[in-house]
């Protein structure tokens, strides 16, 4: 079974904290992408990534970054944390073969409270 | 426009009735299409692809209709486990393989 793992499931942090979010993925996929999901808004992208190193900004990436030092590990950054980015965040990876994308598999995510 | 939009609902249904979610998408380079299922409070899971020949899987059956750009999913004798909030999600290669989400249908089934 694909596993992807997040570090927390429920973090509380204040306004202008750096928070790091961790994902780690066991099949060794190439890809990896964090999304927030917000009531109304569905899930959107904030970056992802096809390669060690190798990073891509989503729809959404303002006020994040992201790190790729491991195939198996991808991490989002908030620099300095804001209430309005309390959310559900959900880290995914996927495979990608003969050009097309499978499925995605999601971590549980983490709820991030920004007091 | 969305990239990708659905119906929100909520669509309350009893049990063993048929219900059909319809999708819709944007951008006709879109090449990867798929129906995933979100409980609440849990990660989204894929339920099934969505080929153009269209494909059946027990009780569901998606369809895609790329001439309207549109996607459907079908659920024949609901159950209650069928409850859950239904997410449509397409794929294109043009803009560095990203996926597009719909905001998602929620189903409740009722006894």
């Amino acid at each position: 079974d694909v596993k992807v793992t997040q570090s927390s499931r429920y973090l509380v942090k204040r306004t202008g904290e750096k928070v790091f979010l961790e994902c780690v993925q066991d099949m060794d996929h190439e890809n990896m992408f964090w999304y927030r999901q917000d009531p109304g808004l569905g899930l959107r992208l904030i970056y992802f990534s096809y390669d060690v190193k190798m990073k891509e900004k989503g729809d959404i990436p303002e006020g994040y970054s992201v790190s790729r030092e491991k195939k198996e590990r991808f991490s989002l950054i908030l620099e300095s944390a804001s209430t309005n980015q309390t959310s559900m965040y959900l880290c995914a990876s996927s495979l990608l073969t003969g050009g097309f994308y499978n499925e995605q598999f999601f971590g549980p995510g983490t709820r991030l409270t920004v007091l | 426009r969305k990239e990708v939009e659905q119906d929100p609902g909520p669509f309350n249904v009893p049990e063993g009735a048929t219900v059909a979610f319809n999708c819709t998408y944007s951008n006709s380079a879109s090449q990867s299409f798929f129906w995933y299922r979100q409980d609440c409070r849990k990660e989204p899971k894929l339920l099934m692809s969505v080929y153009s020949s269209g494909n059946e899987d027990g009780r569901f059956t998606a369809q895609l209709n790329r001439a309207s750009q549109y996607i459907s999913l079908l659920i024949r004798d609901s159950k209650l486990s069928d409850s859950a909030t239904y997410l449509c999600v397409v794929n294109r290669l043009n803009t560095g393989n990203q996926f597009y989400f719909g905001t998602g249908t929620s189903l409740t089934v009722i006894p």
